[in-house]
């Protein structure tokens, strides 16, 4: 099975600078897709980002970009301008093309954004 | 579009007893997921269904849970007896399999069922 490890269980940014949250994924598989959710305190989980594996160039919504090295296999968020409406638990997670529709997800990243 | 709704939002049992959760996924969405979600932790699948059929349900602890999707709509996740270690929220999501979708690959979660075992 794959695993997507997120290897930061905390972090924080100051409001208006930009934070990189980090994820690595295991795979043998060429065809894959890469998600990040945001699921903010007691609220619905969200998705932030996509990116396609056969894609090489970075997704990008608005504020936040993503670092993806095939490669390296290496899939990490980047959040310019931190906003207070930014903290939440963020997740990584992979869902390949070969396993029915089935996502993997980290562990997750807690963001605090400070005022 | 209407999302995915799932109730009750908020359940409080004591150990040993029965407690059932219901979940209508997002219309057309083929693909129906039941997550578990202990504080702290990211989502663990349960059970994931197409149409009515399972497609993976290797991680469902099969002698307290059981589910079902009847009809390829609304799913019913079962715990019984609970145990004090089911304290967890449990997430619906769905996906479309249409490749022509725009949202094709993207899961879209309900807002939960938070559950207390006493």
């Amino acid at each position: 099975a794959q695993t997507v490890t997120q290897s930061q269980p905390e972090m924080s940014v100051q409001e208006a600078e930009t934070v990189t949250l980090s994820c690595t994924y295991d795979t043998s598989e060429s065809d894959y897709y890469l998600f990040w959710y945001k699921q903010p305190p007691s609220r619905q989980m969200i998705l932030v980002i996509r990116q396609e594996a056969y894609k090489q160039q970075n997704a990008t919504e608005n504020r936040f970009s993503v670092n993806f090295q095939k490669a390296a296999k290496s899939f990490s968020l980047k959040i310019s301008d931190s906003q207070l409406g930014d903290a939440a638990m963020y997740f990584c997670a992979y869902r390949s093309e070969n396993t029915g529709n089935q996502f993997y997800f980290g562990t997750g990243t807690s963001l605090t954004v400070i005022p | 579009e209407a999302g995915v709704a799932q109730s009750p939002r908020y359940k409080i049992i004591e150990k040993r007893q029965s407690v059932a959760f219901w979940c209508n996924p997002i219309s057309g969405h083929a693909t129906l997921y039941w997550y578990q979600q202990i504080l702290g932790q990211g989502p663990k699948l349960l059970i994931q269904f197409q149409n009515n059929g399972v497609v993976d349900d290797s991680q469902l602890p099969k002698d307290r849970f059981s589910a079902e999707r009847l009809k390829g709509v609304d799913s019913t996740l079962k715990i019984q007896p609970a145990k004090l270690e089911d304290s967890a929220v449990y997430l619906c999501a769905s996906s479309s399999l249409g490749r022509g979708t725009s949202t094709y690959n993207e899961q879209f979660f309900g807002p939960g069922t938070r559950l207390t075992v006493l």
